[in-house]
């Protein structure tokens, strides 16, 4: 069945530098790739997401990089803040009519001042 | 806030017994997906409806099921209680019947069984 990588379960960082989650998925047919951010008993909250159309895509500090031939997709995060310590997850689709949205185990990220 | 609202937010039953979560999705929004969420682990998709339809269904156990009222909002049951259905039950929707687009989480139902 379908299923999607994620990778590594923990991160620390130091505030200002990078941070890199990777995720590697099964369904070839998969074409919607969303990362979500989860803070300590909160609900989970999209911050970013990638069609297969797409490369790469940026917003602020925060990119997504998707490629398709090796079916791998990966977060980066610049210049983390403290704030950004949290629950990552990366999720793929499944291909347009099955409907299912399969999570990452998840990374938690911790930024140290 | 979300716009997706589930009660109750925290449960607490005994083993045995017999719960509903409820949830209402976004206004306008048709789909209803159902995820568990057990202690510091990831979001294992367990069922979603759409406009009232069940349409895709992940590794749901065969004592929890799920409905979709014609008022769109959803309701899951979990019956014959065990301790490791302990765990943090989101519901989340979206206005399409697949993924393409940004789903919203509502804030969770906690169930603790004992």
């Amino acid at each position: 069945g379908e299923n999607v990588e994620q990778h590594p379960s923990t991160l620390s960082v130091q505030e200002g530098d990078s941070a890199v989650i990777k995720c590697t998925y099964s369904d070839s047919a998969s074409n919607y790739f969303p990362w979500y951010k989860q803070e300590l008993g909160k609900r989970p909250q999209l911050i970013i997401d990638i069609r297969s159309n797409v490369g790469e895509k940026k917003d602020q500090r925060i990119a997504v990089t998707l490629n398709k031939t090796a079916k791998h997709f990966s977060l980066h995060i610049t210049e983390t803040q403290p704030e950004d310590s949290a629950v990552y997850f990366c999720a793929a689709s499944g291909a347009y009519n099955t409907d299912k949205l399969i999570f990452g185990t998840g990374t938690r990220l911790q930024v140290f001042p | 806030d979300s716009g997706v609202t589930q009660t109750p937010k925290h449960l607490i039953t005994a083993t045995g017994q017999r719960v509903t979560l409820r949830c209402s999705p976004r206004s306008g929004d048709l789909s209803v997906y159902w995820y568990q969420q057990s202690l510091d682990q990831g979001l294992q998709f367990l069922i979603q409806y759409y406009n009232g339809e069940e349409r895709a269904k992940g590794n749901i156990l065969e004592r929890f099921s799920a409905q979709q009222f014609p008022d769109l909002h959803s309701e899951l049951n979990l019956s014959s209680l065990e301790l490791g259905d302990s765990a943090l039950y989101f519901c989340a929707s979206s206005p399409k019947g697949h993924w393409d687009t940004e789903a919203f989480f509502g804030q969770g139902t906690r169930l603790t069984v004992v």
